[in-house]
Parts: C-alpha cells; structure tokens; sequence
C-alpha cells in the first residue's frame, strides 16, 4: 500500500540522548515534511526538504536536524532529547510541482523524553 | 505562529445533523486545505480549495472559501458516529520549488449515534 512508513510507534527517551525517528514514502514524492504536534497547538513544521539533497528550516527547528540522501527516507534526528521534546511527530510528503495536491501523512511517532 | 484559527475548537452533535467548521487566516494563500485526524492517527486529506474557487464539493463534504474576509468553512452533512474526529484546516503559500503548509489548532468533532 502507497504511504508512509514511520517507526517507532513510540519510544521513551532520557533526556541527553540521542533518537532518529525513521520515515520513508515509496510515492516518489519530490517533498517531505517533519511536523510536530501539541495538544491545543496544531501541527507546527520543523524541518522540509524540496528535493533530494536539500533541506530547510521550518518554524520550530531547534534541537532537530535532517538529512535527505534520497527521495524516499527523511530520518529526523534529536541530538540531546529534552523533555521539551515531548510530542507527537508526523512525516509528511507531497508533490511539488504543478496541480498541488494533499499531502500524505504517516502514523506518527509519540516521543516522551524523561 | 499559528497562520489561522478554527472555531468552534469543539462541537457535539447527533447523528444525522450537520456540522459546520470555520477557518480564518491572516495572510494571502494559494489554496486552502481540510484535514482529518482520527485519535491516535496520522491526518488524512480530505479537500483543497483554490483562492480562485468559491466552494467545492466531495461527497458529503461541502467547502467554502472567502478570500476578502480571509475564512473557509467546512460543512459535513448528514453526519455520522464515524465522522468523529478532529478536522484541520491548512493554509498553503507556494512559491518557486516550495510549498509551505500551515495548520490551524483544529475543532474536534463529536457525532453522538
């Protein structure tokens, strides 16, 4: 089935270490997506790639970073979880050229730093 | 910052009645997208308005858009218990090479059976 695969589910983490939340889309969409997601917040973008091998800051980048060594995985990586860090993440992907249509999302990931 | 709000944040309704969701942002967009969000789930696509269209239509869904009073609404008829969930708008910008997707807070749905 066409989507996005997103792992893990769920993971506790201590506070300090490091975690790579894993997503891959098999849509050959050319863009993906990390959103967070707080109660009463919405969805809040923290990092976008356009295109294989370039990626850009969203609106809540700090503490994350992100790679896009080819068109179907965007690993999202926490350097040193805080427990601010606490959250729901989704990976999304879309077409980025011409008619723009919805974007996919994944299952998400539920993120706890302890 | 958050490019829009929904309003009501929650609504409670019976099976069978309709359920309207209203969306207002603050700068100019391209099209203007409705979500869903079952609990525990990713969200799911449901339409994308153009800022050239007016209203649009997908099965029992019904999309509005007013771009000089900068809102949308989404009107679900005849609902049913599985339409509960949480619906999102999202405000879309593109520019060359990039599309930029902006949530609101979102209004969660209650359908009573």
């Amino acid at each position: 089935i066409a989507g996005i695969t997103q792992a893990p589910t769920s993971q506790i983490l201590a506070a300090g270490r490091r975690m790579t939340l894993r997503c891959t889309q098999d849509m050959r969409h050319n863009a993906m997506y990390w959103y967070r997601q707080d109660l009463g917040l919405g969805l809040r973008l923290i990092h976008y790639s356009n295109t294989a091998g370039t990626t850009g800051k969203g609106e809540v980048p700090d503490g994350y970073s992100v790679s896009r060594a080819n068109t179907d995985d965007f690993p999202l990586t926490l350097a040193s979880a805080v427990p601010s860090q606490t959250s729901v993440y989704f990976c999304a992907s879309s077409d980025i050229y011409d008619r723009p249509g919805g974007y996919t999302f994944g299952s998400g990931t539920r993120l706890t730093v302890v | 910052s958050q490019q829009g709000e929904e309003d009501p944040q929650a609504l409670s309704i019976q099976e069978g009645e309709n359920a309207t969701m209203n969306c207002s942002y603050k700068t100019s967009i391209n099209n203007l997208q409705w979500y869903r969000q079952n609990s525990g789930r990713g969200l799911v696509h449901l339409i994308l308005i153009r800022s050239n269209e007016r209203e649009k239509h997908s099965g029992r869904l019904r999309v509005t858009l007013d771009t000089s009073k900068k809102s949308s609404s989404l009107l679900i008829t005849a609902s049913r218990a599985a339409d509960t969930a949480s619906y999102f708008c999202a405000k879309e910008r593109l520019s060359p090479g990039r599309r930029a997707l902006t949530f609101g807070s979102g209004t969660r749905l209650q359908v009573q059976p």
